[in-house]
C-alpha cells in the first residue's frame, strides 16, 4: 500500500519561495500522476498541480506562472516549487497519488498527511 | 474551468438519520464524479468514484447517485463516526481538477 508523506519548512516568507518534497513509499512513480493540493485555514481544496514520472507537468491556469513541479525517480520522491509567496499562499499543502487511466483520470486515490506552511515576516 | 457547488454547506442530521449531500457542476461532467471525507486534523479520503462506486473500505450505507450536473451522496443510517466534511470533485475535464466547497455534516 502508497505511503506519501510531505516534508519542507512550515514558515516562508513573503516574496520568497515555497519549497516542498513529497517521498513516496509502498510503490513506484510509474503509472500514476503526482499531485499538489492545497487547503487554505478554514477553506476548501485547491488543486495545484501534478507531475509525472517522465517529468510531464500540468498546473492549475490559477497558479501557473509561479509553479514548479519535479520528479526523482532515483530517490522515489517528487517535489513542489511555488515563487513570490504572499499570505494568501498560507495552506496545508498535500500531495496526492492521481489515477491516469483512461477511465478514471484524475481521482486522487491515495493522500499524504498533509504539511501547515504558513507565509509571514 | 467546471464550478462545482455543494449544498448544503453544512447539514445536521441525528444518529441512525439519514443524510443527502448534494453537488451541481457548471456544465456535464458525464459520471465522472468523485466524493471525499475529510475528518477534522485529517487528510480527504477517497470515499466514492464514478459518481456511485464506493472505493476500498467505504461502507455500503455510503450510496452515490446521478450523472451529467446533479450528484447526490446519500448516508443511510449515520453513525458518529460519519461527522466529517464532504467534497465532491470532478474529474472529466481537467486541468483544473476542481473540487466543491465542501459540505459539513454534524451529528446532533
Amino acid at each position: 500500500q502508497v505511503h506519501m508523506k510531505e516534508s519542507g519548512p512550515g514558515l516562508v516568507k513573503p516574496s520568497e519561495t515555497l519549497s516542498l518534497t513529497c517521498q513516496v513509499s509502498g510503490g513506484s512513480l510509474n503509472d500514476y500522476y503526482w499531485s499538489w493540493i492545497r487547503q487554505p485555514p478554514g477553506k476548501g481544496l485547491e488543486w495545484i498541480g501534478y507531475v509525472d514520472h517522465s517529468g510531464n507537468t500540468r498546473y492549475n491556469p490559477s497558479l501557473r506562472s509561479r509553479v514548479t513541479t519535479s520528479a526523482d525517480t532515483s530517490k522515489n520522491q517528487f517535489s513542489l516549487k511555488l515563487i513570490s509567496v504572499t499570505a494568501a499562499d498560507t495552506a496545508i499543502y498535500y500531495c496526492a497519488r492521481t489515477l491516469r487511466d483512461y477511465l478514471y483520470s484524475g481521482i486522487n486515490d491515495s493522500w499524504g498527511q498533509g504539511i501547515p506552511v504558513t507565509v509571514s515576516s | 474551468e467546471i464550478v462545482m457547488t455543494q449544498s448544503p454547506a453544512t447539514l445536521s442530521v441525528s444518529p441512525g438519520e439519514r443524510a443527502t449531500l448534494f453537488c451541481r457542476a457548471s456544465q456535464t461532467v458525464g459520471s465522472s464524479l468523485a466524493w471525499y471525507q475529510q475528518k477534522p486534523g485529517q487528510a480527504p479520503r477517497l470515499l466514492m468514484y464514478a459518481a456511485s462506486t464506493r472505493a476500498t473500505a467505504t461502507p455500503a450505507r455510503f450510496i452515490g447517485s446521478g450523472s451529467g450536473t446533479d450528484f447526490t451522496l446519500t448516508i443511510t443510517s449515520l453513525q458518529s463516526e460519519d461527522c466529517a466534511v464532504y467534497y465532491c470533485q470532478q474529474y472529466d475535464n481537467w486541468p483544473p481538477i476542481t473540487f466543491g466547497q465542501g459540505t459539513r455534516l454534524e451529528i446532533k
